[in-house]
């Protein structure tokens, strides 16, 4: 089944402990992303990437890193999380980065409290 | 810079139908997406517009009008499974898509 899978989906940390969030998608998609979601701000772009080795920021990068080593792997870091990152987060992918070949698919969610 | 207008919030009746609106101002974008959220999911792929004109996709259609600068998405035969968020999506030149901030559509018996 074509799918994007996250990892956790829910956790509880404290102020500081480093926590990586993992993404895989099995559609051997090129384009990747992260986003956050919050109540009245809708999905915001944490960071992005194009290819193996390609990321860029999006609009929200602050305190947050990723990696893409692989084609089908995009994780998410947060070096030292404080409570501003409590959120909803989504990992997507897409076919490329052009025309209708922008459609994410997007995982289920991993849902973040740092206290 | 890209920004979206939706209303927040509608709510409607099963069976009935029912128009979600979404302006936007922009200096170029090269499509329209249109996504489904219900409360807690994922957001799920709904339509794509490049084109002005209306795009229909069985219950759901949507439109887009460039010179105006507008977008609808139209939902027929409301069931109470519609009840979720929808967002507008401009996706421009940039690999960095501009989400609107969805409207929540309640549909009631």
């Amino acid at each position: 089944e074509a799918q994007v899978t996250q990892n956790p989906r829910y956790l509880i940390t404290v102020t500081g402990k480093k926590l990586t969030v993992t993404c895989s998608q099995n559609m051997n998609h090129e384009y990747m992303s992260w986003y956050r979601q919050d109540p009245g701000l809708g999905l915001r772009q944490i960071y992005y990437s194009m290819n193996v080795e390609v990321t860029d920021k999006g609009d929200v990068p602050e305190g947050y890193k990723v990696s893409r080593k692989e084609k089908r792997n995009f994780p998410l870091i947060l070096e030292s999380p404080s409570p501003n990152q409590t959120s909803l987060y989504f990992c997507a992918s897409s076919l490329s980065g052009s025309g209708s070949q922008k459609t994410q698919y997007f995982g289920p969610g991993t849902r973040l409290l740092v206290l | 810079g890209q920004n979206i207008d939706q209303p927040t919030e509608m709510t409607a009746t099963e069976g009935a139908i029912v128009q979600i609106n979404c302006t936007y101002q922009t200096s170029g974008f090269n499509g329209l997406f249109w996504y489904q959220q219900h409360a807690g999911e994922a957001p799920t792929f709904l339509s794509y517009n490049v084109l002005d004109g209306l795009e229909e996709k069985g219950r759901f259609s949507s439109f887009l009008s460039r010179s105006k600068g507008y977008s609808y998405l139209l939902l027929k035969e409301l069931q109470m499974k519609d009840s979720a968020s929808y967002l507008c999506v401009l996706s421009g030149g940039s690999y960095i898509p501009t989400f609107g901030r969805g409207t929540s559509l309640i549909v009631h018996p």
